[in-house]
């Protein structure tokens, strides 16, 4: 099965300074999806970014960038001049593309980590 | 599109009753799950449904727990008897089996808040 692992329970951040989020996973497969979702106090969930395993180009969504590097199986996300608007619990999420898999199309979490924005 | 749609908001109810949470997913999609999401264990995936039909139920904690999903447009998810340790922010989500959708994650509900008191 696989797993996410989100070793940051908390960070924080100045306005406008860079932060970045880490996230490993596990996994034996090698056709898979990443994804970074926002979670702030409205509790709504809100896809950030997601990455193809299959590509080498990092994601970067405006602001939000991700260091993805498979064979270290680690999904970092850079988020730049950061906002109070960011403040937020950020999700790390796998999700396989086998169908032959039991764990085909189900979406597993990290532990989440919470970040704060400082004015 | 509506987005996907839970009901109740907020539910509160003592121990022992009976607690129905209700779904409604996109049109279209037809992956439907059940997350769970509380400050100890994170986001759980209770069941996910495809096609109407449950895929995957191991993360359904007890016999208490049932989910069903009669058709397309709705699904529910059932506590009975409720509990205390219950108690969280479950939440619907659907996707379809489209890969090139899948880059879209998933749609989440906005979450239904139960306290089980």
């Amino acid at each position: 099965a696989q797993t996410v692992t989100q070793s940051q329970p908390e960070m924080s951040v100045q306005e406008a300074e860079t932060v970045t989020l880490s996230c490993t996973y596990d996994t034996s497969e090698s056709d898979y999806y990443l994804f970074w979702y926002k979670q702030p106090p409205s509790r709504q969930m809100i896809l950030v970014i997601r990455q193809e395993a299959y590509k080498q180009q990092n994601a970067t969504e405006n602001r939000f960038s991700v260091n993805f590097q498979k064979a270290a199986k680690s999904f970092s996300l850079k988020i730049s001049d950061s906002q109070l608007g960011d403040a937020a619990m950020y999700f790390c999420a796998y999700r396989s593309a086998n169908a032959g898999g039991t764990s085909y199309g189900k979406l597993t979490f990290g532990q989440g980590t919470i970040l704060t924005v400082h004015p | 599109d509506a987005g996907v749609i839970q009901s109740p908001r907020h539910e509160v109810t003592e121990m022992g009753q009976e607690v129905t949470l209700r779904c409604k997913p996109i049109s279209g999609h037809d992956y439907l799950f059940w997350y769970r999401q509380t400050m100890m264990r994170g986001l759980e995936l209770l069941i996910y449904f495809n096609n109407n039909v449950p895929i995957d139920d191991s993360g359904m904690p007890e016999d208490r727990f049932s989910a069903k999903m009669p058709n397309a447009s709705f699904s529910t998810l059932k506590i009975q008897p409720s509990e205390p340790r219950d108690s969280a922010v479950y939440f619907c989500a659907s996707n379809t089996r489209d890969r090139a959708n899948w880059l879209y994650g998933y749609t989440f509900g906005s979450g239904t808040r139960l306290t089980v008191v």
